[in-house]
């Protein structure tokens, strides 16, 4: 594809219940990160793989919050027991290899609101 | 962690002016990398400086970064209403941990 999809673009979910968020990155790149963003803030790590496998998941918030990426191509976040304090823009980003010097390349995002 | 500051947090200029964001860290960055996101949009690489005291053009846009290696700036010159939106310093620990440490970002906007 042209860029990185990600999907749903808007998902709207009650507190306690289970989400996924997917992410499609640019074909051919390795790396893909897990962002999240909210209002008036930066997007902050979540958690970037290199393959199949999870480099760093030192963001992740608490053991809600999983992420796999089972084909080295798309990834999945996964949410349990959703909180009010969930609510954020979810960005995914890829690149071309794992390297300090790889422009990321974020896609559209998805926006979570936990009610 | 590390952290970077970005100052100011808002501007507004008229359409012409200059704009100018610093983004500041208190201990040596790796590299620093900078983004555009556009209101509601997502965040697009614009840049990415590495060494000592580089300077990097783009057209309107000046990117610098510090001698030391803990600063780093962006300059518009005479700024057009396509500039508006939100610019994100970004800085890369390096090594082997390549995760992005963005700040606040500073948002931008132009009075036609």
């Amino acid at each position: 594809g042209a860029g990185v999809s990600q999907t749903p673009s808007n998902k709207v979910t009650e507190k306690g219940k289970y989400v996924e968020l997917r992410c499609d990155p640019i074909s051919g790149h390795t790396a893909l990160y897990w962002y999240r963003q909210s209002l008036g803030q930066g997007p902050e790590f979540l958690i970037y793989f290199q393959g199949t496998g999870a480099a760093d998941d030192s963001g992740l918030p608490n053991d809600r919050f999983f992420a796999v990426r089972p084909e080295g191509s798309v990834s999945t976040l996964k949410i349990q027991r959703t909180e009010r304090g969930d609510s954020a823009v979810y960005l995914c980003a890829s690149s071309l290899q794992l390297g300090a010097n790889n422009e990321q390349f974020f896609g559209p995002g998805t926006r979570l609101t936990v009610l | 962690g590390q952290q970077v500051m970005q100052i100011p947090q808002y501007q507004h200029v008229q359409e012409g002016e200059d704009f100018t964001t610093y983004c500041n860290s208190s201990t040596t960055l790796s590299n620093i990398q900078w983004y555009k996101q556009r209101p509601g949009g997502h965040p697009v690489f614009l840049i990415q400086l590495v060494k000592s005291g580089e300077v990097k053009k783009q057209k309107r846009l000046t990117f610098q970064f510090g001698e030391a290696k803990k600063n780093s700036s962006l300059h518009i010159t005479a700024t057009q209403t396509t500039d508006v939106g939100t610019y994100f310093c970004a800085e890369n620990s390096g090594g082997s941990n390549y995760k992005l440490t963005f700040g606040k970002g500073t948002l931008l906007t132009v009075n036609p």
